[in-house]
């Protein structure tokens, strides 16, 4: 367990439907980023937050998506009218921001597992 | 970011020391090496990280040459609980360069009794 939760761990969902993913990151974190994996690749960058601010986007990261973290604590992801295409593992995962830190560490959470029918 | 080359899969035994190599021929002056293990349906994990020479911690080894065009990623006495995927990541610290990490496949590492 690295201290960063996610929320729901599987969702399926119709095809057409919105759906939205929850992340919990380690309290003292001030950086939040979402990723997303299909089978069998590696973990593909989508957003990340500084505080309450996103500061970068992907081009992976269509209008269906949108990610808010309004207090600078959790984050939530929301695909908007899914399609099979967003079948994925979604992770979130947090880091503290120092300049005098020498390691480039993200602490996962675990992933939300989406199916889309 | 700099491209980065790693077999596929490898195949150990319980209680062998399991090398994998990464190669990253386009390296930039400031950019470090990490790696990363991810076990099934977890998030990734970080394991180490190295400018060059040679950098050791609990769990692994990552020796890094002179020219930094590869690395190569030492876990000694592997068990099974190491069979994962493990990805060489290339690039300038997160604090930098704005946070992403840039994974590719991976190597799958199956340890067998």
């Amino acid at each position: 367990d690295t201290g960063v939760s996610q929320d729901p761990r599987h969702k399926i969902t119709k095809r057409g439907q919105n759906v939205t993913f929850r992340c919990d990151p380690i309290s003292e974190h001030n950086r939040l980023y979402w990723y997303r994996q299909t089978l069998g690749q590696g973990p593909e960058f989508l957003t990340y937050f500084q505080n309450e601010a996103q500061l970068e986007k992907s081009r992976l990261l269509s209008d269906r998506f949108s990610a808010e973290r309004p207090k600078g604590s959790f984050s939530t992801l929301e695909i908007q009218r899914t399609e099979q295409g967003d079948s994925a593992m979604y992770l979130c995962a947090s880091s503290l921001r120092t300049s005098g830190s020498g390691a480039n560490e993200q602490f996962f959470g675990p992933g939300t597992r989406l199916t889309v029918l | 970011l700099a491209k980065t080359t790693q077999p596929i899969s490898m195949d150990s035994y319980e209680g062998q020391e399991v090398n994998i190599t990464c190669s990253h021929n386009n390296i930039a002056t400031n950019d470090y090496i990490t790696w990363y293990q991810q076990f099934p349906s977890q998030g990734p994990r970080f394991i180490i990280q190295g400018y060059k020479t040679k950098v050791t911690n609990e769990v692994a080894s990552l020796f890094i040459p002179a020219d930094r065009k590869s690395s190569t990623l030492s876990l000694p006495r592997v068990s099974l609980s190491d069979t994962a995927v493990y990805y060489c990541l290339v690039g300038p610290l997160i604090y930098n360069q704005g946070g992403k990490l840039i994974f590719g496949q991976g190597t799958e590492l199956s340890v067998k009794p």
